[in-house]
């Protein structure tokens, strides 16, 4: 009973391709997030969702548009890969009524543009 | 704004020795503080966290962190690490604020030695 679960796992594209990378969450959460983390392991955030409502949007290039179907999932679609934009990517989930409570993060999606 | 510092990138122990892992912080509040620990090809899982009461904190694990506000620190230490342990931990902080949002730190590798 993964808590949240990212696909695939593992993304090897060329560059100038537009690629998917899917995220549900079954804890009843409110709010998602997307993480980029590059290869020096540095954590960066992209995007929140609450209640399929965008909150947060860092600078991230318009290429990367998120979209929450629901408050289970959060989809992220990148148009036009280029070479940076390997890394691994995490999505996250929290419920947002507290300051305190803990991100539960899946297991990452590495993406690899060649 | 908020920022955390883990001034470590990599950290050697031997397995069953004592381990402390240094988190500095920046804030004007008081913070809520994280501990996360990532495995190799895994996603992040919390640790422990500090919020109020009492500074001395247990996580999971074998896990505990000091939160010390005259040192802006959240350092975390175990008293014998197993092989195991071997991962890459994050700190982070929680500001006020609607969004939420933890800032990490670049995280600290730990590699242990038999």
């Amino acid at each position: 009973d993964t808590a949240v679960s990212q696909t695939p796992k593992y993304l090897v594209t060329q560059m100038g391709n537009d690629k998917s990378i899917k995220c549900e969450q079954n804890l009843g959460h409110d709010t998602m997030y997307w993480y980029k983390q590059d290869s020096k392991k540095f954590l960066k955030i992209m995007f929140s969702y609450n209640n399929k409502e965008l909150i947060i949007n860092e600078t991230v290039p318009n290429r990367f548009s998120p979209k929450s179907p629901d408050k289970a999932h959060l989809n992220l679609h990148i148009n036009s890969l280029e070479l940076g934009d390997s890394a691994v990517y995490f999505c996250a989930s929290q419920y947002r009524g507290a300051r305190a409570d803990t991100q539960y993060f899946g297991p990452g999606t590495r993406l690899t543009v060649l | 704004a908020q920022s955390v510092t883990q001034p470590d990138i990599h950290i050697t122990v031997s397995e069953g020795a004592s381990l402390e892992l240094r988190c500095n912080y920046s804030y004007g509040a008081t913070p809520y503080l994280f501990w996360y620990v990532q495995s190799p090809g895994q996603g992040l899982q919390l640790l422990l966290k500090y919020f109020s009461g009492d500074t001395l904190v247990q996580g999971i694990k074998g896990f505990e962190a000091e939160f010390k506000r005259s040192q802006s620190s959240f350092n975390l230490r175990k008293p014998s690490v197993h092989w195991s342990d071997a991962a890459e931990y994050f700190c982070a902080v929680v500001g006020e604020g609607g969004s939420y949002i933890p800032t990490f730190g670049r995280g600290t590798s730990l590699i242990v030695h038999p």
